[in-house]
């Protein structure tokens, strides 16, 4: 079965500085791996994804994510954060290949942005 | 706006009673997918549905179930509830429904209460 892990249950950073929020996956095989943020009261935005290809992943908002095969992580970084950035960010991994989809989610990292 | 609408948007009931929770997809999208959503859990896949027929299902209860319909509008019904079914239920929708390349687009949610 497939996991993700969120080391950080929130990380804090000064408007303008560069942010990153660390996810770590364990699928069988290669993976398909998302960034999702959800906003207070709202449902869960598509950021970014990485299906194959170019490590470096650009997304929505100036995100992108990086990633690292041999390390198995999927971390999220913006160059420059904004306090609209805050809001809680969810990793999410799901086994490449035909048949059913299912996301598995960590368990989220709280982004405050501090002006 | 993802184009997948949640409705109610709050729910309130009893233990022991019975609710449904309603989805529509975004237009073209064969996929729903539902989630739940606690403090104590984070993000836990529940059971997708793909053009009408069950494609996966997570870690849902036996008293929980869920359909989709011609219309590709689905709902999900929890039965016997009980505090600890007091969450945040998410509905999300894709285009595809195998490979898990394609992105899912999330509705508001229902926040259901159990007292």
């Amino acid at each position: 079965a497939q996991s993700v892990a969120q080391p950080e249950d929130q990380v804090n950073v000064a408007e303008g500085n560069p942010l990153t929020v660390k996810c770590t996956y364990s699928v069988s095989g290669n993976p398909y791996l998302f960034w999702y943020v959800q906003y207070p009261n709202r449902g869960l935005q598509f950021l970014l994804k990485y299906i194959t290809g170019d490590n470096l992943v650009k997304g929505s908002y100036g995100f992108e994510a990086e990633f690292n095969k041999s390390q198995t992580s999927f971390h999220l970084k913006k160059p420059s954060a904004l306090v609209s950035d805050s809001a809680l960010y969810f990793c999410a991994v799901t086994p490449r290949g035909a048949g059913s989809y299912q996301l598995t989610f960590g368990k989220g990292t709280k982004l405050s942005v501090i002006p | 706006d993802s184009g997948v609408t949640q409705t109610p948007k709050h729910l309130i009931t009893a233990t022991g009673q019975r609710v449904t929770l309603r989805c529509s997809p975004r237009s073209g999208d064969l996929s729903v997918y539902w989630y739940q959503q606690s403090l104590d859990q984070g993000l836990q896949f529940l059971i997708q549905y793909y053009n009408g027929e069950e494609r996966a299902k997570g870690n849902i209860l036996e008293r929980f179930s869920a359909q989709q319909f011609p219309d590709l509008h689905s709902e999900l019904n929890l039965s016997s509830l009980e505090l600890g079914d007091s969450a945040l239920y998410f509905c999300a929708s894709s285009v595809g429904g195998g490979r898990g390349s394609t992105e899912a687009f999330f509705g508001q949610g229902t926040r259901l209460t159990v007292v």
